[in-house]
């Protein structure tokens, strides 16, 4: 089964760091495009990043609110994604969720998210 | 940055009714590659279509999507309880970021 299952969210203070997972299962992790959105409470949904396949350069790209503060990384070997967020802000508060899609069975598949909280 | 501006904000409407959804681009979105989304209250988001007219695995032929270069239109042909929620255009063509439009609420009148 396609699966993708986040970690890792939390409550956090600003100025602080926190690092997401997201667990892959039912195909073939390394050959994927990984892409990070986030939705902030009562929002739109926000484009936070992606890093492609190791097999198209692995290089990660990120939206201008969070370049400099967040890095996403991919574990082949665990097929696990990553988001290391440091420097966060109380405009990170948001459900994070990870997402790829596969253009050869033509559908997309999101995890259930995770909640990130920045508060004093 | 390519914006996406979706109209309208809110379309209220009825079961068996038609739906149209529009998004509108700041800039040419290359090769049209350009996702709908929908979004139910309290989860992920699902993917519709992609390359602005191909429907996504499993969806139901009642949705379609058509439109090049700027503009963009979704179209729901009769509406099924189940239609009403948030739908959203994404923009995956250039280089990033891959910018969302801000959504469209569908809801019943």
């Amino acid at each position: 089964e396609l699966q993708l299952v986040e970690s890792g969210g939390g409550l956090v203070k600003p100025g602080g760091s926190l690092r997401l997972s997201c667990a892959a299962s039912g195909f073939t992790f390394s050959n994927a495009w990984m892409t990070w959105v986030r939705q902030a409470p009562g929002e739109g949904l926000e484009w936070v990043g992606h890093i492609k396949s190791k097999t198209d350069g692995g290089a990660a790209d990120y939206a201008a609110p969070t370049e400099g503060r967040f890095t996403i990384s991919r574990d082949d070997s665990r097929n696990t994604l990553y988001l290391q967020m440091d420097s966060l802000k109380t405009e990170d508060t948001a459900m994070y969720y990870c997402y790829t899609f596969f253009r050869g069975g033509q559908q997309g598949l999101w995890g259930q998210g995770t909640l990130v909280t920045v508060s004093s | 940055e390519i914006v996406l501006t979706q109209s309208p904000a809110t379309l209220s409407l009825s079961p068996g009714e038609r739906a149209t959804l529009s998004c509108g681009a700041s800039q040419s979105v290359t090769y049209n590659y350009l996702a709908w989304y929908q979004q139910k209250p309290g989860l992920a988001p699902r993917l519709l279509m992609f390359d602005a007219s191909t429907r996504a695995t499993g969806i139901p032929d009642r949705f379609s999507g058509s439109g090049s270069g700027t503009h963009f239109t979704l179209t729901i042909s009769r509406l099924e309880p189940e239609d009403f929620a948030v739908y959203y255009c994404q923009q995956y063509g250039s280089s990033p970021p891959y910018t969302f439009g801000q959504g469209t609420r569908l809801e019943i009148k």
